[in-house]
């Protein structure tokens, strides 16, 4: 069965210090990978996706930045941490296929509550 | 472009009472629906999808392409259905994405 990790479950950085998150899907090949970000009273923002190794698409623009070294890689990256990068990050999967039609359905891991201080 | 409205922040029901969450939406197109949960200390988790047409731990949900709307019913709520619930739609093309609602945190009181 596929599984998904996260880690580190929580961290505490300074103002300007670099971040990496790094997330991890087990039991699958080829997937989408997704970084959310989950605010209170905001639902879940989408920040990048990727469909494949070294495909990366941003949402929207900020200061962090995501890669995918491997196919079941999904790190996400900061070189100088703000305030308002304070959040929780959650890490999502999905099938990866289009054919006959879509599977939609994403998984998600159990996130990462980071706080800048 | 697609947008999912889930108008309740906060919604608060006795425990055996029905209930419902709302959820709206706008989509050029035929739409996938999802109701995701969130207990607490738990992960986010897909709870059903329009196209199964299911009911799970009681809950159920039609899509009324009319409305456009989907919202998730339960004739009894127990005290264990509290938890966050986000409702999501089928994004755009490619990479199947999903847009989610604000959500709206459900308490079931005793």
């Amino acid at each position: 069965s596929q599984t998904i990790h996260q880690w580190p479950a929580t961290l505490v950085q300074p103002v300007g210090s670099p971040l990496s998150l790094e997330c991890t899907v087990e039991g699958t090949s080829n997937p989408n990978l997704y970084w959310y970000r989950q605010a209170a009273g905001r639902g879940l923002q989408l920040l990048f996706y990727s469909v494949g190794i070294g495909q990366i698409s941003s949402e929207v623009p900020q200061n962090l930045s995501a890669s995918r070294p491997q196919d079941r890689q999904f790190i996400l990256s900061s070189k100088k941490l703000l305030l308002s990068d304070s959040g929780f990050y959650l890490c999502a999967w999905n099938p990866g296929r289009s054919f006959p039609t879509p599977l939609y359905e994403q998984y998600f891991g159990p996130g990462t509550r980071l706080t800048v201080t | 472009a697609q947008r999912v409205t889930q108008p309740e922040k906060l919604l608060s029901v006795f425990k055996g009472a029905p209930v419902e969450l709302k959820c709206n939406y706008s989509y050029s197109g035929s739409p996938e629906l999802f109701w995701y949960v969130q207990y607490s200390r738990q992960r986010l988790q897909l709870l059903l999808r329009h196209i199964s047409r299911e009911s799970i731990k009681g809950f159920t949900a039609d899509l009324n392409k009319g409305e456009t709307s989907f919202h998730l019913k339960k004739p009894f709520a127990q005290e264990e259905d509290s938890a966050m619930y986000y409702c999501a739609l089928s994004g755009p093309k490619g990479a199947q994405k999903l847009v989610f609602g604000q959500g709206t945190r459900l308490t079931i009181n005793p």
